[in-house]
């Protein structure tokens, strides 16, 4: 059972450019959670998404962060005209179910964005 | 959702136990215990989770406290593949939709 996949594992950009991160949670799982994680800092959570909804994007910078789960496809997080503070590990989670406060949540393994 | 308190960091020697230590105070009594790591450059992992009862899986036991104001991760036999940073995390139902992740503690496991 292929877990959760997240491309590009790395991703350069340069300052002003648009970042598209993809996260194909696990088969069956229609809930999707995305943390970040700057440099020597924690986890923080960003936007949870189920299947073509926005349930809570209380972690989402106000500007150039969107995100998206379409019905088919992976979900996209996408930051727009990226600094260099936006350089960061971005983590995507799958859960099958609301109930995942009594479940794991399965997270991939990242993807590494630089900004030059 | 109730916050938790582990030590920053802790060391331990391969193939001994290690007993990761969580104060969770202010627990209510609908709170789920999780236990997640992450290993250097990779995504969190599910360690184990419980409510009253101890736990057991096979990554590891979950003892928690009578009066379920703190709990304890117990690695039987570390392996150098241990070392990471464990988050102890309080889940529950009706509560905040997501997981928040503290400073857990990191794992150091000397050879």
């Amino acid at each position: 059972n292929a877990g959760v996949m997240q491309n590009p594992r790395h991703l350069v950009r340069r300052r002003g450019q648009e970042a598209r991160l993809r996260c194909s949670p696990m088969k069956g799982h229609s809930h999707v959670y995305w943390y970040r994680q700057l440099p020597e800092e924690g986890l923080k959570f960003m936007v949870y998404l189920q299947k073509e909804n926005i349930i809570d994007e209380s972690g989402m910078p106000k500007e150039r962060f969107s995100a998206e789960f379409p019905k088919e496809g992976p979900s996209i997080l996408r930051i727009q005209q990226v600094v260099r503070g936006d350089s960061a590990a971005y983590f995507c989670a799958s859960s099958p179910s609301l109930s995942f406060y009594n479940s794991p949540l399965h997270f991939g393994n990242g993807t590494r964005l630089t900004v030059t | 959702d109730a916050k938790t308190t582990q030590p920053n960091s802790m060391e331990s020697n391969e193939e001994e136990p290690v007993h990761l230590p969580c104060n969770h105070s202010t627990i209510s009594g609908t709170d789920y215990i999780h236990w997640y790591r992450q290993l250097p450059s990779q995504g969190p992992e599910y360690v184990i989770h419980g409510l009253t009862s101890n736990v057991n899986n096979r990554m590891a036991s979950l003892a928690i406290a009578e009066d379920r104001k703190s709990s304890t991760l117990i690695l039987h036999r570390a392996t150098l593949r241990d070392a990471a940073v464990y988050y102890c995390i309080l889940t529950s139902q009706g509560g905040s939709e997501k997981l928040v992740f503290g400073k857990g503690t990191k794992l150091t496991v000397n050879p």
